[in-house]
């Protein structure tokens, strides 16, 4: 099976740097992904990485991947009060379960002006 | 359209009645999914149509709920007799093919009272 496991909670200052970690069991899992959830608002795809990498940096956004340890983390530089939503992390399933992607229930990150 | 559309966005129904639920995907797109979000929860994968393919309906949660796509258009979720238990967001998503990336709908609100 997957399971998708997230603190649930954050609160940082604006400013200051947010990490929400994120622990995912497929290792083979193709690609892991950051989606932001704004309220009332559906899902937006943040960035996502591919199983075969170890970092991603997308502006103030950096994915580090740890396949060892199958640990994931977003890390948010220069937060600021917009950037407070629930993010959610993904991993993709393989095989007949290819067309799935596992959730964990988020984290929700609070910023603090 | 510019992107996913979902109706209706909120819905109130009695327990035991029946609902439908409807998503337009994004035009081209041949992946479609429903994801069902209950409150404080990671969203949960109901089934995913891929083209012309069989879909995948192992994640419905009963068979109450079934879901129908015509070619690569319109979805639509029926839950027949709803209990409260099937409150929740229902979230619908669509990607130009499986493991691609999916872009989410706002979602409908359903509430069984």
């Amino acid at each position: 099976g997957e399971d998708v496991e997230q603190s649930l909670f954050l609160s940082v200052r604006e400013g200051d740097s947010s990490v929400i970690n994120c622990t995912y069991t497929d290792s083979s899992s193709t690609y892991l992904y950051w989606y932001k959830q704004e309220p009332g608002a559906g899902l937006q795809l943040l960035t996502y990485i591919f199983s075969n990498m170890d970092m991603k940096q997308d502006q103030r956004l950096t994915v580090l991947l740890n396949k060892k340890d199958k640990h994931l983390s977003l890390r948010i530089a220069d937060t600021q009060t917009g950037d407070s939503a629930i993010y959610f992390c993904a991993e993709t399933g393989r095989g007949s379960t290819l067309g799935r992607l596992y959730f964990g229930r988020g984290t929700q990150l609070t910023v603090w002006p | 359209g510019a992107g996913v559309s979902q109706s209706p966005s909120n819905k109130v129904t009695e327990k035991g009645k029946d609902v439908e639920l409807r998503c337009d995907p994004i035009s081209g797109h041949t992946a479609l999914y429903w994801y069902r979000q209950r409150l404080g929860q990671g969203l949960e994968f109901l089934i995913y149509f891929q083209g012309n393919s069989a879909p995948d309906k192992s994640g419905l949660p009963s068979d109450r709920f079934s879901a129908e796509r015509t070619g690569e258009s319109v979805s639509t979720l029926t839950i027949q007799r709803t209990q409260q238990e099937d409150s929740a967001v229902y979230l619908c998503a669509s990607s130009q093919s499986l493991n691609t990336e999916a872009f989410f709908g706002q979602g409908t609100r359903l509430t069984v009272v």
